[in-house]
């Protein structure tokens, strides 16, 4: 059973358009989340992360909102652009206690159109 | 380029065959990881070693064998493996191993089992 998922495989916006990837998360003990973006034929790279103690985290362009009530988390790019076309996870994990696992989503690949 | 290389990066074997992935980091960072991407199916943690010792398998088949001689180098030996083994096989280390802390990925190598 999926524990992070991530239900739009695909997403595709308009240069200097709001992208929004949405992230849900079943189990409750996660406490920390992360974003992670790849491009092809390379490994994924962190891009941004919350705690379960927070709301919100922004990092320049990159905004990352959590609902803990909801169990979802998004991530709004703003103004998207060309380059940030890739294969966007979204990890989860819990900090205490469990083992030393990053529970990954499936990917959402955002394309965005000059 | 994350500073964590793995070679090769495209391996085609025939199930007796026995092969070996390597991964190096060059970030001093003293955890290491392996995980493992099927078609269609989210990022999943196959090892964790920490200061070269092995903290996690997360009930991975003996037909997988990890190795980690020192902190920088990581393997994975292959051993009559099956053609649902294919996948891209990812490594990754962190500075510490702790949850929160960001992980840097390798490009993968991409593992066709015939």
């Amino acid at each position: 059973d999926q524990q992070v998922k991530q239900n739009s495989p695909s997403l595709s916006v308009q240069e200097g358009r709001i992208s929004i990837l949405n992230c849900d998360y079943t189990n409750s003990m996660f406490d920390y989340f992360l974003w992670y973006k790849k491009y092809p034929a390379e490994g994924p790279t962190f891009l941004i992360s919350i705690s379960s103690i927070k709301d919100k985290n922004e990092d320049g362009r990159f905004t990352v909102f959590l609902n803990k009530s909801a169990k979802h988390l998004s991530l709004h790019i703003v103004p998207s652009q060309p380059g940030d076309s890739a294969v966007y996870f979204c990890a989860a994990t819990r900090t205490q206690g469990g083992s030393e696992k990053l529970v990954f989503g499936k990917g959402t690949k955002l394309t965005v159109n000059p | 380029e994350t500073g964590v290389t793995q070679t090769p990066r495209h391996l085609v074997m025939g199930m007796t065959n026995k092969k070996s992935l390597k991964c190096e980091q060059h970030l001093g960072h003293n955890a290491m990881y392996w995980y493992k991407q099927s078609a269609k199916k989210p990022l999943e943690l196959m090892f964790v070693y920490n200061f070269k010792e092995q903290t996690e398998n997360n009930s991975v088949p003996s037909r997988f064998s990890p190795e980690c001689p020192n902190s920088s180098h990581l393997f994975l030996h292959l051993h009559t493996l099956q053609p649902e083994d294919s996948a891209l096989y990812l490594c990754a280390s962190s500075r510490r191993l702790e949850r929160r802390v960001e992980q840097f990925f390798g490009p993968g190598t991409r593992l066709t089992v015939l």
